[in-house]
């Protein structure tokens, strides 16, 4: 099982949808969860932490199922500024670094 | 704004020759990583440094080197340039061990001909 795992997409959805994005780690020791988001050709940036009882950010939901080594992130009421690369970020073994995901895509059109 | 900066931004070179690529920060973070990426890997960890002159390997370690001399400052060496390097390559840095928020430098688009 490869440390974390998204659907790598695409999405392609209306301006207004609901969109929800999973992804799974292996690291059960794991402590530290993230979605960040990629444009393309740039550096990734933070989108948001994930806590353990779940957390919102405007229209950006993330949760978390430690039980399951589970995180998704929803949006809400997407914008075309949203159609970007979101990456699922899990804390390495023993703390060394952060895992990414291989990302996925959402295009987001109108 | 971190105050990450990578040099080059971009770099085309030939089989065989070393390369580096440098890493500068401003806000003197102890925590600072080097991670390349591929289309269809994602990014992979190449090498990590805590400090001065301590540094370790990450999942993809082979064929580069690291060197860090001063806290500002993180090096990544490919000694011998491999088409299979081609790559981004981005340098982060955390405010506090690994698991922790990573801000990254814009990134090095290298190519290897």
């Amino acid at each position: 099982r490869k440390e974390v795992e998204q659907d790598p997409g695409p999405f392609n959805v209306p301006e207004g949808a609901t969109v929800a994005f999973n992804c799974t780690y292996s690291n059960s020791a794991s402590q530290s969860f993230f979605w960040y988001r990629q444009d393309c050709r740039k550096e990734p940036k933070l989108l948001m932490s994930v806590y353990s009882s779940g957390n919102e950010d405007g229209r950006f939901t993330a949760q978390l199922n430690r039980a399951s080594q589970y995180i998704s992130l929803l949006i809400r009421d997407s914008k075309l500024s949203d159609s970007a690369t979101y990456l699922c970020v899990v804390e390495g073994q023993a703390g060394t670094a952060l895992i990414f995901g291989k990302g996925t895509t959402l295009s987001v059109s109108s | 704004d971190a105050g990450i900066t990578q040099s080059p931004r971009h770099k085309v070179t030939e089989t065989g020759t070393p390369v580096t690529l440098r890493c500068h920060q401003t806000e003197n973070h102890r925590y600072m990583y080097w991670y390349r990426q591929d289309p269809g890997h994602g990014l992979r960890l190449i090498h990590y440094s805590y400090g001065v002159k301590d540094t370790d390997k990450g999942e993809v370690s082979d064929g580069y080197s690291v060197s860090r001399s001063k806290t500002e400052d993180f090096l990544l060496t490919l000694e011998s340039a491999t088409s299979s390097q081609t790559s981004v390559y981005f340098c982060a840095i955390t405010t506090d061990r690994g698991g922790t928020e990573a801000f990254f430098g814009q990134g090095t688009r290298l190519t290897v001909v």
